[in-house]
């Protein structure tokens, strides 16, 4: 069966950095894509990798090892805003999005 | 801007009732939309895969009588919600395929729709 995992809540602090780790199990690989969900809104798309290593958009950088099946989203200068949670999503081989349960990031200052 | 509209953004009704909701995509057309359930602190969960023309595509479990889909045109999804009981109260998350390529977002969402059924 299809399968990602992600830890079900993390802790930071403000100004510090958090690294969430991704591990799947598909049926065939398109790409993998971190998004962002506040409580109570849709998620929003944060990155995309399909190549294996590390892509950066700010302060968010995402890395991929497909032969691994693992990834991470790294988030650098926390800020209370991040507080969400963070969706892992595997697109297989038939283009459907698998996703992961998701990992509440709670910032403290 | 928002690519995809979806409406209404919160329903409160009485149990019995049916509910429909609409999907939009504004830019783009969307031969394929997608609709999620997301009950309080879980992830999303896929309910259905809306295609243009033919009929929805349903996951384990969900009912296609209770949950009837409609993706009459390449912009436009509905998902009705009948005879809604205080169960199906969720927040409803349609997405749609952006055919422009595949390269950054696979799927664009909607914002939601709350439902609350007293």
């Amino acid at each position: 069966g299809q399968n990602i995992d992600q830890p079900t809540e993390m802790t930071a602090t403000e100004g510090a950095i958090v690294q969430i780790n991704c591990t799947y199990q598909t049926s065939g690989f398109n790409g993998l894509f971190w998004y962002q969900q506040h409580a109570g809104e849709a998620p929003t798309f944060l990155s995309y990798n399909v190549l294996d290593g590390l892509e950066e958009k700010g302060r968010f950088s995402s890395f991929l090892s497909r032969s691994k099946g693992y990834s991470y989203l790294l988030l650098k200068e926390l800020q209370m805003k991040d507080s969400a949670s963070y969706l892992c999503a595997v697109m297989d081989s038939n283009y459907q999005l698998i996703w992961g349960a998701g990992t509440k990031l709670i910032i403290k200052p | 801007g928002a690519v995809v509209s979806q409406h209404p953004s919160w329903v409160i009704c009485k149990s019995g009732t049916s509910v429909k909701i609409e999907c939009r995509s504004l830019d783009f057309q969307a031969t394929t939309m997608f609709w999620y359930r997301q009950f309080p602190k879980q992830s999303l969960m896929l309910m259905a895969t809306s295609n243009e023309g033919s009929k929805a595509t349903y996951e384990q479990g969900v009912e296609k009588d209770k949950f009837l889909i409609n993706h009459a045109s390449l912009t436009l999804s509905t998902l009705t919600v009948t005879s809604a009981h205080p169960e199906d109260s969720s927040f409803y998350i349609c997405s749609a395929r952006d055919p422009r390529g595949l390269g950054n977002q696979p799927q664009h969402f909607g914002d939601g729709t709350r439902l609350s059924i007293l």
